[in-house]
């Protein structure tokens, strides 16, 4: 079970938009629709931004939006606001009723 | 409101046991698959293991298996992770979380299990 592949940081100004990817094989985000995103504040529990590669749950802005080419897939934030700066993690099912995560992606809102 | 309250961390020696626990409120416990995922200290998410809505499959990941085990009691709202043969690198926060198959859709504060003599 090996760890997806994510950038270490990213960075964008309030407004901007700041992309973050997610790289896996093709027995795992290049086999399923199932990649999840979740978003984690220094000292809090993980909160789900993105299921199923582009859906996002109630209540989470329509700014955060997520899609997959190939064994890729990325989560776009738009217009970032400053309570955007957290850690985001990639989640992707594996098969078997398994799942492996993204190492993590830093976001600075400068 | 949906509350996923986890509890039972704490030190414990190389080679001890540990179990964990989360109490569950705010949902149909029941009606959910679980996941115990943990995270190192200023390391990222690891999944550790999942359980079906009846308890009756679980996996793990290969870090675990065959040390953890995870169990739940519906009729306490109750999810468990036994933890046995605890390694330094077992140290980390441990979430729980609700979800299905392929995702957690909402987790807990985690507890903290530090694994050191």
């Amino acid at each position: 079970q090996s760890a997806l592949t994510q950038p270490r940081s990213v960075s964008g100004s309030p407004g901007q938009s700041v992309t973050i990817s997610c790289t896996g094989t093709s027995s795992d985000i290049g086999a399923y629709n199932y990649v999840s995103w979740y978003q984690q504040h220094p000292g809090k529990g993980p909160k789900i931004m993105i299921y199923d590669v582009s859906k996002r749950p109630s209540g989470v802005p329509d700014r955060f939006s997520g899609s997959k080419s190939g064994n890729t897939a990325s989560l776009t934030i738009s217009g970032l606001h400053t309570e955007d700066e957290a850690d985001y993690y990639c989640c992707s099912y594996v098969g078997n009723y398994l799942l492996s995560f993204g190492g993590g992606t830093k976001l600075t809102v400068l | 409101e949906v509350q996923l309250v986890e509890s039972g961390g704490g030190l414990v020696q190389p080679g001890g046991s540990l179990r964990l626990s989360c109490t569950a409120s705010g949902f149909t416990f029941s009606s959910y698959w679980m996941h115990w995922v943990r995270q190192a200290p200023g390391k990222g998410l690891v999944w550790v293991s999942r359980i079906t809505t009846d308890g009756k499959s679980t996996s793990h990941a290969d870090s675990v298996k065959g040390r953890f085990i995870m169990s739940r009691d519906n009729s306490k709202n109750t999810l468990y992770l036994q933890m046995n043969s605890l390694r330094a690198e077992d140290t980390a926060v441990y979430y729980c979380a609700k979800g299905g198959s392929t995702m957690a859709d909402f987790w807990g504060q985690g507890t903290l299990v530090i694994v050191s003599s």
